[in-house]
């Protein structure tokens, strides 16, 4: 597609319950970001990928969060037991290599019940 | 460690001009970005300064002083659909990450 694409683009769900949120990025773009965003706050890093690997994890928040890229492209971040401090928007960014500019995707509103 | 600061809140009117100041803190540093974001909307570019200057495109300048980790975001002739939120970004040393600072919210008054 012309850009970044995310699905669902909202998901409620139970605390408790394990999630999977997808990101599609630019075709050909190397690098993808995830960040979450609560109400009215900045974006928080939770990790990128180079390729299908990622350099850095640091920002994931706990061992609930993981994610994975595949064929250095579609992404998916799982997270495992949702709490309600998980609630927020999930928000990924794609970019070419040695591009400055990142791409973002509409995100995806989760609620945690 | 990185962080980054910005002033939450800026309020001007239409027509006028706008400085968003940005100061880094960062164990590394390669550039320093401007995104825009509306509510309920997704971030969007508006530029980047890797060396220090100014860059302008159209009614938006971006300024960077690498010896004093500050930068700026000027908007000029403001118009209403300029109220949103503007968010500095330091790309870091190892050249593919980015840290965002928490953004300050434009509000622009007829």
């Amino acid at each position: 597609g012309a850009g970044v694409s995310q699905s669902p683009s909202n998901k409620v769900t139970e605390k408790g319950k394990d999630v999977e949120l997808r990101c599609d990025p630019i075709s050909g773009h190397t690098a993808l970001y995830w960040y979450r965003q609560s109400l009215g706050q900045g974006l928080e890093f939770l990790i990128y990928f180079q390729g299908n690997s990622a350099p850095d994890k640091s920002g994931l928040p706990s061992d609930r969060f993981s994610a994975e890229r595949t064929g250095g492209s579609v992404s998916t971040l799982t997270i495992q037991r949702t709490q309600q401090e998980d609630s927020a928007v999930y928000l990924c960014a794609s970019s070419g290599r040695g591009n400055n500019e990142q791409f973002f995707g509409p995100g995806t509103r989760l609620t945690v019940l | 460690g990185q962080s980054l600061e910005q002033p939450s809140e800026v309020t001007a009117v239409e027509g006028a001009i706008v400085q968003m100041n940005c100061t880094y803190q960062t164990s590394g540093f390669y550039g320093l970005s401007w995104y825009q974001q509306h509510d309920g909307g997704a971030p969007t570019f508006l530029s980047y300064n890797a060396l220090d200057g100014l860059e302008e495109t159209g009614r938006f300048s971006s300024f960077l002083s690498r010896s004093d980790s500050y930068g700026y975001l000027l908007l000029q002739e403001l118009q209403m659909k300029d109220s949103a939120s503007y968010f500095c970004a330091v790309r870091d040393n190892y050249g593919q990450n980015f840290v965002f600072g928490p953004g300050t919210r434009l509000s622009v008054l007829p």
